[in-house]
């Protein structure tokens, strides 16, 4: 079964270190989304790609985050300097297009501590 | 913004229980999707309803898509322990270019052997 890999799954990072994370997409997914999971909480969308271009990045704090998807495919998400408050669950899916719920699949994530 | 109320928070109960929760919003949505997410992993897509009024099976979960397409409710029949986890449900206007999914907060269920 086809998955989204993520990696690493774990990171511990101390605050004002700069951490980065990176997503694999299903083979022909053009859509990509990263999404940040407080713990106790639902997911909420960070940044959205259709192919290489942002289609959605209104959430994300462009101070600190940055995302790209150079070449249409696997992703990164960095977060420059981390703060304690970026501590969560980074998760990453794809789905075959935007707005399209077929197919929509979820990494295993990333789990950011910053200390 | 669009916000997706889910309940309950948590629920504890025995194995063989049924269990059912729900979720609503102010705002019209033409997907409903259903979630589970175990601890350290990401979530994993239970049913998805794509048309009001749906009633969709799998398994022991059963899910329905609220005519008002305002609300979804989830079913799960005779529990058992590996049942135990979190769940979500989410909703999402397709046919555009966004295509972000919106949350609830989860449903924790901890079932007793």
């Amino acid at each position: 079964e086809a998955e989204v890999a993520q990696s690493p799954r774990y990171k511990i990072t101390e605050k004002s270190q700069a951490v980065a994370f990176w997503c694999d997409p299903i083979s022909g997914h053009a859509t990509l989304y990263w999404y940040r999971q407080i713990l106790g909480q639902g997911p909420e969308l960070l940044v959205q790609f259709q192919d290489e271009s942002v289609v959605d990045d209104s959430q994300l704090p462009k101070d600190r985050f940055s995302a790209e998807r150079l070449k249409g495919v696997d992703s990164t998400l960095k977060i420059q300097p981390a703060e304690l408050g970026d501590s969560a669950m980074y998760l990453c899916a794809s789905s075959f297009s935007a707005g399209q719920p077929y197919g929509y699949t979820f990494g295993s994530g990333t789990r950011l501590t910053v200390v | 913004g669009q916000q997706l109320n889910q309940s309950p928070q948590s629920m504890f109960i025995q194995e063989g229980e049924d269990v059912s929760m729900n979720c609503t919003s102010s705002s019209i949505f033409n997907t409903w999707l259903w979630y589970k997410q175990d601890p350290g992993e990401g979530p994993v897509l239970l049913i998805a309803l794509y048309k009001a009024g749906e009633l969709t099976s799998n398994g022991r979960l059963t899910a329905q898509f609220g005519i008002t397409r305002k609300d979804s409710f989830l079913n799960i029949s005779a529990s058992i322990p590996s049942d135990v986890g979190i769940y979500f449900c989410a909703a999402l206007n397709y046919g555009g270019s966004q295509g972000n999914l919106i949350f609830g907060k989860g449903t924790k269920l901890s079932v007793k052997p």
